[in-house]
């Protein structure tokens, strides 16, 4: 299977504990995209990578969040000292960056339950 | 008022039927327009991608965009059970799309 793989798919922890989440994007995909979905809205954007680097990062990005790519390849995204609103599902994307079409193709994402 | 306004459903249809589903905007840079569809407790997958204004068919699914308006749509043809799922409006002027909240749509045999 070639698609976008996350890592785990259901991570469930403790208020105050730190959690990481691992994203494989499609392979030759120069751009990386993380999102939070909660129950009934669309995915949020939180962060982006054009190869290694992390070029947009969302408000709603806080400083208890963090993400990595190093070599520009998988992709993780970390949360400090989880609080029970961090509670979503968390979706990685990775597109080709050929022209504008930019298409993304999306993960299925790591549902994180906070206690 | 949100960038992207989409109802959430849920809308309930009988197998065969022609479903209309809608997302207005208020964003002018909006230049690409996707469709996703998601099931339950899965990543969304890519339907369409339509980019400024016009309309595109693949097979069962057409899609519109109206930037006049500001107003798109997906047409799902003879739909059918395994159809149902949550629908996704996107667009984006640059790289970071803008998401709907998603329709919920069933399909009853």
């Amino acid at each position: 299977d070639t698609g976008v793989s996350q890592d785990p798919r259901h991570k469930i922890t403790k208020r105050g504990q730190n959690v990481t989440f691992r994203c494989d994007p499609i392979s030759e995909h120069n751009r990386l995209y993380w999102y939070r979905q909660t129950l009934g809205q669309g995915p949020e954007f939180l962060t982006y990578f054009q190869n290694e680097a992390q070029l947009e990062k969302s408000r709603l990005l806080s400083d208890r969040f963090s993400a990595e790519r190093p070599k520009g390849s998988f992709s993780t995204l970390e949360i400090q000292r989880t609080e029970q609103g961090d509670s979503a599902m968390y979706l990685c994307a990775s597109s080709p960056s050929s022209g504008y079409t930019d298409t993304q193709y999306f993960g299925p994402g790591t549902r994180l339950t906070v206690l | 008022q949100k960038e992207v306004e989409q109802d959430p459903g849920p809308l309930s249809v009988p197998e065969g039927a022609i479903v209309s589903l809608n997302c207005t905007y208020s964003n002018s840079a909006f230049q690409y327009f996707m469709w996703y569809r998601q099931y339950s407790r899965k990543g969304p997958e890519l339907l369409m991608y339509t980019y400024s204004s016009g309309n595109k068919e693949d097979g069962r699914f057409t899609a519109q965009v109206d930037k006049s308006s500001k107003y798109i749509s997906l047409f799902i043809r003879d739909s059918q059970p395994s159809d149902s799922a949550t629908y996704l409006c996107a667009m984006r002027g640059s790289y970071i799309p803008t998401f709907g909240r998603g329709t919920s749509l069933i399909v009853h045999p």
